[in-house]
Formats: C-alpha cells, structure tokens, sequence
C-alpha cells in the first residue's frame, strides 16, 4: 500500500532563517507531487506541483522554492523565511485523474 | 477555468441531526469533484468524489453527494450528525489535465452535544 511522510511535524523558526520540509512516497512509481499551505482560517493554496524528476510548476510568486531530486521525494525550501510564510503545510500525492493522497503535515511557525 | 465556492465558512448543528454542506462549482468542461475533511493538525482524507458515473455518491462515514449539473452543485449531507463529525471539510475540483485541483475555502462543521 501507498504511505506518505512528511518530515518534521512541527517547527518553530526564526524571521529570515531557512527552510527545509520534505515530504516522500512509499509503494507507488512517478507520482505526481503538490505542496499546498493552508493559512489560520483559510482554505488550501496549492504552492509547487511536479509531474516528475526535476519538473517543478510554481502555481504563486513567493519566496519558497520545491525541488524534486528523486522519483518520490518533494522539498520545500526558503532561503529567508517571512512572518506571512507560517502555516500548515501539506503534501499531496496523485497518479493523476484521481483523488489526492495528503500527508499528515508540517505545522509551520514563523516568529 | 475551474473554481469552487462554499457557501458556508461555518456550519453548526446538533448531534443526531442532518449535515448539509454546500458546494458551487465553476467548470467549462464535465468536472471531477471531491469533498475531503480535515481534522484539526491532521492531513486530508477524502470523502467521496463524482467522476461522471451515478449523480449520486457515497462516501466514507455516512456521508453522501449530488452532482447536480443544472445547478452546478455538489452538496454534502449526512443523515444524522455524529461529534467525530466535527471537522473542516474542503469542496474540490480537479482541473481536466489531472494536474491541478482547485480547493475551496473550507467548511467548519460544529457538532453540539
């Protein structure tokens, strides 16, 4: 069966440190891979998809970044982290023409 | 273009009673569609999808759909409301490349004891 990780659970930075999150795939091949954020009290933003190795689709201008370095590993990464970056952070995974399998999620806070 | 829009941000009953979560969509071609709840710091579990087979979907926990295309709605319900059903539930449509689905800003369901 598929699983989905999403490392770590939590975390606390600082304005202008970076960021690291990584999500993998177990048990499936050339997934398609999303990261989403969802702000306190709104609805999903979908930020990065990729339907491959080092095919990376932004979906808003921001100051974070994805990259895809294997078949079924996602990361997502800033350089300087803002105050407006804090939020739940989810990955996703489809074979396509499907439904979306999300991860347990990253809980991100900014301070 | 896809869009979707709940019509409720919140939504409060009481235990026992009927669930109806409401979910407009905007779509230039036949949608998928999908509902999925959220507990709280926890990642999304789909409910139920519409993938042009029966208007009429059944779901996990009880709950259930319409596709209802001259309406261009696809409400949740449940008969009867349980406390575990106390969630944030998002409408989605998928976007007909497979690639992209477009969440809708969430439903928060309150269940009163």
């Amino acid at each position: 069966s598929q699983t989905i990780h999403q490392w770590p659970a939590t975390l606390v930075q600082p304005v202008g440190s970076p960021l690291s999150l990584e999500c993998t795939v177990e048990g499936t091949s050339n997934p398609n891979l999303y990261w989403y954020r969802q702000a306190a009290g709104r609805g999903l933003q979908l930020l990065f998809y990729s339907v491959g190795i080092g095919q990376i689709s932004s979906e808003v201008p921001q100051n974070l970044s994805a990259s895809r370095p294997q078949d079924r590993q996602f990361i997502l990464s800033s350089k300087k982290l803002l105050l407006s970056d804090s939020g739940f952070y989810l990955c996703a995974w489809d074979r396509g023409l499907s439904q979306q399998y999300f991860g347990p999620g990253t809980r991100l806070t900014v301070t | 273009a896809q869009s979707v829009t709940q019509l409720d941000s919140h939504v409060s009953v009481s235990e026992g009673t009927p669930v109806l979560l409401r979910c407009n969509y905007s779509s230039s071609y036949s949608p998928s569609l999908f509902w999925y709840v959220q507990h709280p710091n926890k990642g999304l579990q789909l409910l139920l999808k519409y993938t042009s087979a029966a208007t009429l979907v059944k779901g996990i926990n009880g709950f259930e759909a319409e596709f209802k295309k001259s309406e261009t709605s696809f409400h949740l319900t449940k008969p009867s409301a349980h406390m575990s059903d106390a969630a944030e539930y998002f409408c989605v449509v998928m976007a007909n490349t497979g690639n992209q689905f477009y969440f809708g800003t969430g439903t928060s369901l309150t269940v009163i004891p």
